[in-house]
């Protein structure tokens, strides 16, 4: 299968500083990702769905101001945590499908997000 | 809530033995597709089941589909240890809604 790789892998911040993860298609042009975060013992909540070279949709509840979702190429998406607090520690998934919504998605390891 | 549901939220079973995991779903699909997550790691896809099959069988894996009751069924069949894992459905219409997961505990 397609390859979709997130780095970091994990990270440790400090509160109020700002968080970047990037999301990666290796081998298949991404023409949607979608940002997944998972809490403890929980399951994946969407956050937000990117077309490339669109705006990001958000899922409700989430909040478009802190967190950033870029999607400048085919290849390349990025989450940004702004102003990150200790309640945004969680498990950062993303995932990458390339065409229309029959298409499989592939997800990427997730990122660990740890904020002091 | 975007979410499905599971059930059982976790399930212990010995070794060899088959395991049973169910999927309720709230909105018309496309398809839904089945994931497996070992602990603190990303998701590996399992099986991808369409609206219009009832049944599909990958290896160990058989999956079925219920359009009417919005259900979906995961068996697991001659279980191993290397099977513990959390188990999770997703419904896919435009998006991806995943149900809030199985924990499968295989005891060797």
């Amino acid at each position: 299968g397609a390859v979709v790789s997130q780095h970091p892998s994990w990270v440790i911040c400090k509160s109020g500083t700002s968080v970047k993860i990037e999301c990666r298609s290796l081998d298949f042009q991404a023409t949607t990702m979608f940002w997944y975060r998972q809490f403890p013992k929980q399951s994946l909540m969407l956050m937000a769905t990117s077309n490339e070279g669109s705006k990001a949709t958000y899922e409700q509840g989430v909040e478009k101001d802190k967190f950033l979702i870029n999607h400048a190429s085919l290849t390349l998406s990025t989450l940004t945590v702004t102003s990150a607090h200790p309640e945004d520690s969680s498990f950062y998934i993303c995932s990458a499908r390339e065409g229309g919504g029959m298409n499989e998605q592939f997800f990427g390891p997730g990122t660990r997000l740890t904020v002091l | 809530s975007q979410q499905g549901e599971e059930d059982p939220q976790a399930l212990s079973i010995q070794e060899g033995e088959n395991a049973t995991m169910n999927c309720s779903y709230k909105t018309s699909i496309n398809n839904l597709q089945w994931y497996r997550q070992n602990s603190g790691r990303g998701l590996v896809h399992l099986i991808l089941i369409r609206s219009n099959e009832r049944e599909k069988h990958s290896g160990r894996l058989r999956v079925t589909l219920d359009t009417s009751k919005k259900s979906s069924s995961l068996l697991i069949t001659a279980s191993r240890a290397a099977d513990t894992a959390s188990y999770f459905c997703a419904s896919t219409g435009n998006q991806f809604y995943f149900g809030t997961g199985t924990s499968l505990t295989v005891i060797p």
